[in-house]
């Protein structure tokens, strides 16, 4: 199984709601990564979780919300977003952050999020 | 941190080869990524290098110099699929944890 599965696929929501983004692997990998991308703009590194411990946040404002409840899942909970967080929000892993060749990432289709 | 550097845009003819090049600053590098992403989907992996020289997998090949901080993607026998972003990666380590970052993203445009 090489797959990352990522629900919903499309989210809609206002700025006053909650909602959450799951990603899940099944590959034995133990690190995981959420990324931001707008239209025509690459990926933008969010949060890194190797062995279940957030590496790397970079600077992500406090109204997203990474959870990682075991090797296998990856959580972004959202509260009170703003329109401008509208994008596509895509989750990643690879077998161990640091190994040559070790951290080629696998990604999911992403969730289309759309902030009213 | 990293300055990756790539074109915009490219175009090429079905059937032809196209260079797509990558120019890095970096410390502490881990190797070097070329992804695939067709709109409105997630990347694909397509290579990685992290030592200097040529990988080809099938119509595909990338060349890493690392002495110029320098990559390429090679794409032979264009096919119209291949219209698409491709996306040049930079691995580096810090402080124990890998942190990879992607370059703009070139976009192919392959036609007739």
């Amino acid at each position: 199984d090489t797959e990352v599965t990522q629900t919903p696929k499309h989210l809609v929501m206002g700025m006053t709601n909650k909602k959450s983004l799951k990603c899940e692997q099944h590959m034995g990998h133990r690190a995981m990564y959420w990324y931001k991308q707008k239209a025509k703009k690459p990926p933008e590194l969010m949060f890194v979780y190797s062995y279940e411990k957030l590496s790397i946040n970079e600077s992500v404002p406090s109204r997203f919300s990474p959870e990682c409840p075991n090797s296998s899942l990856l959580n972004l909970h959202l509260h009170a977003l703003q329109p401008e967080d509208s994008a596509l929000y895509l989750c990643a892993s690879s077998h161990a952050p640091g190994l040559a060749g070790g951290d080629t990432q696998y990604f999911g289709p992403g969730t289309r999020l759309t902030v009213l | 941190g990293q300055n990756i550097d790539q074109p915009t845009e490219m175009t090429a003819t079905e059937g032809a080869i196209v260079q797509i090049n990558c120019t890095y600053q970096t410390s502490g590098f881990n190797g070097l990524f070329w992804y695939q992403q067709h709109a409105g989907e997630a990347p694909t992996f397509l290579s990685y290098n992290v030592l200097d020289g040529l990988e080809e997998k099938g119509r595909f090949s990338s060349f890493l110099s690392r002495s110029k901080g320098y990559s390429y993607l090679l794409l032979k026998e264009l096919q119209m699929k291949d219209s698409a972003s491709y996306l040049c990666a930079v691995s580096e380590v810090s402080g124990g944890s890998y942190i990879p970052t992607f370059g703009r993203g070139t976009s192919l445009i392959v036609h007739p």
